[in-house]
């Protein structure tokens, strides 16, 4: 299964936003709007940060905020804090038979 | 609180059938929309989603994986079983169990996992 595709890397200072991408195609992000993003702190597992391209579980800060565009999707971290330091990975619906995950991103907190 | 726990063999060797367990608590799977899928991740890579059972019964599987895979449920005992078939190096991996609830919209194929279990490292070697 085709992964989407994550920079492998970003940062930023704190207090600053950082952005991340996730490139899908039109099989994927681009007509779906399931698209999920999850934190991953070394050896924890993922937490769900946002759901269906935008919206945010209970209990997740309003600095984490989610898009979509065509067949990119983004994940805006504001106000960046030094516990957002993490791996970052997007997911998609990938139509019938699938459920596909990015390939990740590490953001940095500078 | 919806919790999850995976258990399971730490080393298989090539060849052989892996069984993992899924024990959780906080939830019911005979709740209409309920279910648990399975995520595993080889060190130092990326998420990849293999199975997972609904309420009732009604299973996904991912297509790369689907002939080396079955994933089944006691739900009173609350837990979810998943084995796969002919282990390989390369499927060295921590594996994840997830609840979500599902929706029709997308013929029940998953769309988000939250909360996700500690997981559990499985080694594939002789």
């Amino acid at each position: 299964q085709s992964a989407l595709t994550q920079p492998p890397s970003a940062s930023g200072s704190p207090g600053q936003s950082v952005t991340i991408s996730c490139s899908g195609t039109s099989r994927d992000v681009g007509t779906y709007n399931y698209v999920s993003w999850y934190q991953q702190h070394p050896g924890k597992a993922p937490k769900l940060m946002i759901y269906e391209v935008s919206k945010r579980p209970s209990g997740v800060p309003d600095r984490f905020s989610g898009s979509k565009s065509g067949n990119t999707a983004s994940l805006t971290v504001s106000g960046l804090q030094a516990e957002d330091e993490a791996d970052y990975y997007c997911s998609s619906y990938a139509g019938r038979n699938n459920y596909v995950f990015g390939t990740g991103t590490k953001v940095t907190v500078l | 609180q919806i919790t999850l726990k995976e258990s399971g063999p730490t080393l298989v060797k090539p060849t052989q059938t892996l069984t993992l367990t899924c024990t959780f608590s906080g939830f019911s799977l005979t709740t209409y929309g309920v279910g648990v899928g399975w995520i595993r991740q080889p060190p130092g890579m990326a998420l990849e989603w293999l199975a997972l059972i609904y309420w009732d019964d009604d299973q996904r599987y991912s297509p790369c994986l689907s002939n080396r895979l079955t994933i089944t449920k006691d739900a009173y005992n609350n837990q979810v079983v998943l084995s796969m078939t002919n282990m390989d190096p390369v499927d060295t991996a921590t594996y994840y169990c997830g609840y979500t609830i599902g929706t029709s919209k997308t013929a029940w194929y998953p769309t988000w996992f939250d909360p996700w279990g500690q997981g559990t490292l499985v080694t594939v070697s002789s």
